[in-house]
């Protein structure tokens, strides 16, 4: 059974610039989270989707968007990057909402310059 | 705002001894609570899922247990390993779906 898929691995951008993270679930699994962790901070919540739809958002500028495709891959999209947005971006899946556990991806490690 | 605690924020065991953590949280509308482990370099990895009081499962050396009423939950490691060293994290998941993370416990293994 395929783990989940976070693409690129590494991802180099400018300040101003936007950039597209990517999220493949495990199959069969209908909830994606996604998080921000920067050095010396734990996880922080960005946004989960289930059944295509956005359920619970953190605490995160507008630039911060996401959603959710039919297929359960999510895609999270952040415009106007800051050098403070460069940070690993995990993504996590699960079967149900939160009753189950959540597998994470390797993530995604944006730098912004 | 929901929040959950986790202590201590680091701690320092030497390898062969026992050790335990917290994390505390509001117990309303509660659903369940997860226990990861989290290893430099690596994604947090599932240990346990409680969702009944009283609650106890083992994985190994690991253990935890779980009280809903006051709304807490340890977590147990007996006769620590270097690999053992990891940031713990702790997460409550409630009935409108929010998934609540603590800022997790660092364990470090002294050999």
């Amino acid at each position: 059974k395929a783990g989940v898929t976070q693409t690129p691995r590494y991802l180099i951008k400018t300040r101003g610039q936007q950039v597209t993270l990517s999220c493949s679930p495990i199959s069969g699994h209908r909830s994606v989270s996604w998080y921000q962790q920067t050095p010396g901070q734990g996880l922080q919540f960005l946004f989960e989707y289930f059944s295509e739809t956005q359920r619970n958002k953190g605490n995160f500028p507008g630039r911060f968007s996401g959603r959710q495709f039919s297929n359960s891959r999510s895609e999270m999209n952040v415009s106007t990057l800051e050098l403070g947005d460069s940070a690993l971006y995990l993504c996590a899946s699960s079967l149900d909402r939160g009753g189950s556990e959540a597998f994470f991806g390797q993530g995604t490690r944006l730098t912004v310059v | 705002i929901l929040n959950v605690e986790q202590s201590p924020q680091s701690l320092h065991v030497q390898e062969g001894d026992s050790t335990n953590f917290t994390c505390s949280f509001p117990s309303s509308n509660f659903y369940a609570l997860h226990w990861y482990r989290w290893e430099t370099a690596k994604s947090p990895e599932a240990l346990f899922v409680m969702t009944l009081n009283g609650d106890e499962k083992k994985k190994g050396r690991i253990s935890a247990t779980l009280n809903t009423k006051e709304g807490y939950s340890y977590l147990y490691i007996k006769g620590s390993q270097p690999e053992d060293s990891a940031t713990y994290l702790c997460a409550s998941y409630y009935s409108n779906y929010q998934l609540i993370w603590g800022a997790g416990t660092k364990l470090i293994i002294k050999p």
